[in-house]
């Protein structure tokens, strides 16, 4: 089992373009998560999803948006890219909500 | 999170002794507490967990109480290892809500 997988694993933006992130997982988890890493903020979550179909907003889900079409994946998008948005971001997924969360080896995004 | 407070931010120990990492939360509906250890360029692990009907949980050096009352948790590290030196986050869930404190970077000095 490969886990939980990130694509890309590293991106350079110009302000305002758009990109995905992409995460997969073959745990067959309902439950999926997008976070940010920020130096001194630790992991901060953007959107969730507890199962296909749904998504759901986290503390921070200004600027992105998320679609889980197929229970496997999980896609963050960046409409408008801005240099706050430049961070490390990870996914995650488990099997229901109070239980361990598997991350993927994260996306460093960097919009200049 | 602003939900959960995490201390200290940096930690160094020498080999063999012990490292404490602590937390305070806020929600009470968080009923999950885990703990990640995140190595450099890696994504978070879990060491250990606790649920809010537990006051203590032991898995080899690692131990993690809980003081739901008081709203506290904590990470405590036995016989420190040159292997331990990583980031350390601690978590509190439930009620969908997933708040991460800042995490804390443990030195362990050979």
């Amino acid at each position: 089992n490969a886990g939980v997988t990130q694509t890309p694993k590293f991106r350079v933006l110009k302000t305002g373009q758009s990109m995905t992130l992409l995460c997969a997982q073959d745990m067959n988890h309902e439950y999926m998560y997008w976070y940010r890493q920020d130096p001194g903020m630790g992991l901060r979550l953007i959107h969730y999803s507890v199962g296909e179909g749904t998504t759901a907003k986290g503390e921070v889900p200004d600027g992105y948006n998320v679609s889980r079409l197929k229970k496997q994946n999980f896609l963050l998008g960046l409409e408008s890219a801005a240099p706050s948005q430049t961070s490390v971001y990870f996914c995650a997924s488990s099997y229901w909500e109070e239980v361990t969360q598997y991350f993927g080896p994260g996306t460093r995004l960097l919009v200049l | 999170g602003e939900n959960v407070e995490q201390h200290p931010s940096t930690l160094s120990v020498q080999e063999g002794d012990s490292a404490v990492i602590k937390c305070t939360y806020s929600d009470s509906a968080s009923n999950y507490f885990p703990w990640y250890k995140q190595e450099l360029g890696k994504g978070p692990q879990l060491i250990i967990d606790i649920r809010s009907n537990v006051g203590e949980k032991k898995d080899q050096r690692i131990a993690v109480t809980l003081n739901k009352t008081a709203k506290h948790f904590s990470l405590h590290i036995t016989e420190t290892q040159p292997e331990d030196s990583a980031v350390y986050f601690c978590a509190a869930i439930g009620g969908n809500q997933f708040y991460f404190g800042t995490g804390t970077s443990l030195t362990v000095i050979p």
